[in-house]
C-alpha cells in the first residue's frame, strides 16, 4: 500500500523569504500523481499545484514549485516570496494513475508566516 | 459558481440521531469521494462512486451509508450517531476515465459534533 510522510508539523517563514516543505512517499507503481492542497483556516481544500510522474521536468505555479525526485521519492513544495495569506495547512498527496482516483494524504506541515 | 458544494457547513447533534450531508458538483466529472478529517488534521478516504457506482469503500461503520442519486450528487447518511464521529467530512470530485486532468476538486467541508 502507498503511503506518504510529511516529517515536519509546523514551519514558520519571514515575510518574502523561501521555505521548503519535505514529503516522502512510498509505492511500488511506476505512473502515478503527487499534489500539493493547502487549508487555509476557511477549511477549504485548495490545489496548490501537481506533478505527474511521468514529467521529468518540476512543475512551477507562479511563486510555488516542486523538486521532484522520483527515484528518492521526495517531493518537497518550495514557496519563494512567501505571503501572509500563504499561512494555512499544506498538504501532501498522492493518487495512483489508476481508475479511483484515490487520494493518499501525507499528515499535514502547518505553515506560519511572520511579517 | 461553486465547483464542489456541501451543506450542511456545520452540523451539531446528539448521539445516536441521525443526519445527513449533501454535497454536488457542477463540473461534470465522473467520480466523488467522501474523505473525513479527523482531530489531528488527518485526511483518509471513506467512498468513492464513480458514475453513480460505489467503487471504494473504505473500512467504515455499517452506520455510515452513502447514496449517489446521479453522477453530480453523493450524499452521506450517519446512523447512531457518536461521539468518535466527530470530524469535518470533506466531499471532492474529479474526472478519472479519459483525462488528463487529475487533480480532485474539495467541497467547503461539514463540521460535525456529537455532543
Amino acid at each position: 500500500a502507498q503511503t506518504v510522510t510529511q516529517s515536519q508539523p509546523e514551519m514558520s517563514v519571514q515575510e518574502a523569504e523561501t521555505v521548503t516543505l519535505s514529503c516522502t512517499y512510498d509505492t511500488s507503481e511506476s505512473d502515478y500523481y503527487l499534489f500539493w492542497y493547502k487549508q487555509p483556516p476557511s477549511r477549504q481544500m485548495i490545489l496548490v499545484i501537481r506533478q505527474e510522474a511521468y514529467k521529468q521536468q518540476n512543475a512551477t505555479e507562479n511563486r510555488f514549485s516542486v523538486n521532484f525526485q522520483k527515484a528518492a521519492k521526495s517531493f518537497s513544495l518550495k514557496i519563494s516570496d512567501s505571503q501572509l495569506g500563504d499561512a494555512a495547512m499544506y498538504f501532501c498527496a498522492y493518487r495512483s494513475s489508476g481508475n479511483t482516483g484515490k487520494l493518499i494524504f501525507g499528515q499535514g506541515t502547518t505553515l506560519q508566516v511572520k511579517p | 459558481d461553486t465547483a464542489v458544494s456541501q451543506t450542511p457547513k456545520y452540523l451539531v447533534t446528539q448521539m445516536g440521531n441521525d443526519k445527513s450531508i449533501k454535497c454536488e458538483q457542477n463540473l461534470g466529472h465522473d467520480t466523488m469521494y467522501w474523505y473525513k478529517q479527523d482531530s489531528k488534521k488527518f485526511l483518509k478516504i471513506m467512498f468513492s462512486y464513480n458514475n453513480k457506482e460505489l467503487i471504494i469503500n473504505e473500512t467504515v461503520p455499517n452506520r455510515f451509508s452513502p447514496k449517489s442519486p446521479d453522477k453530480a450528487h453523493l450524499n452521506l447518511h450517519i446512523n447512531s450517531l457518536e461521539l468518535g464521529d466527530s470530524a469535518v467530512y470533506f466531499c471532492a470530485s474529479s474526472q478519472v476515465t479519459y483525462s488528463t486532468k487529475s487533480e480532485a476538486f474539495f467541497g467547503q467541508g461539514t463540521r460535525l459534533t456529537v455532543v
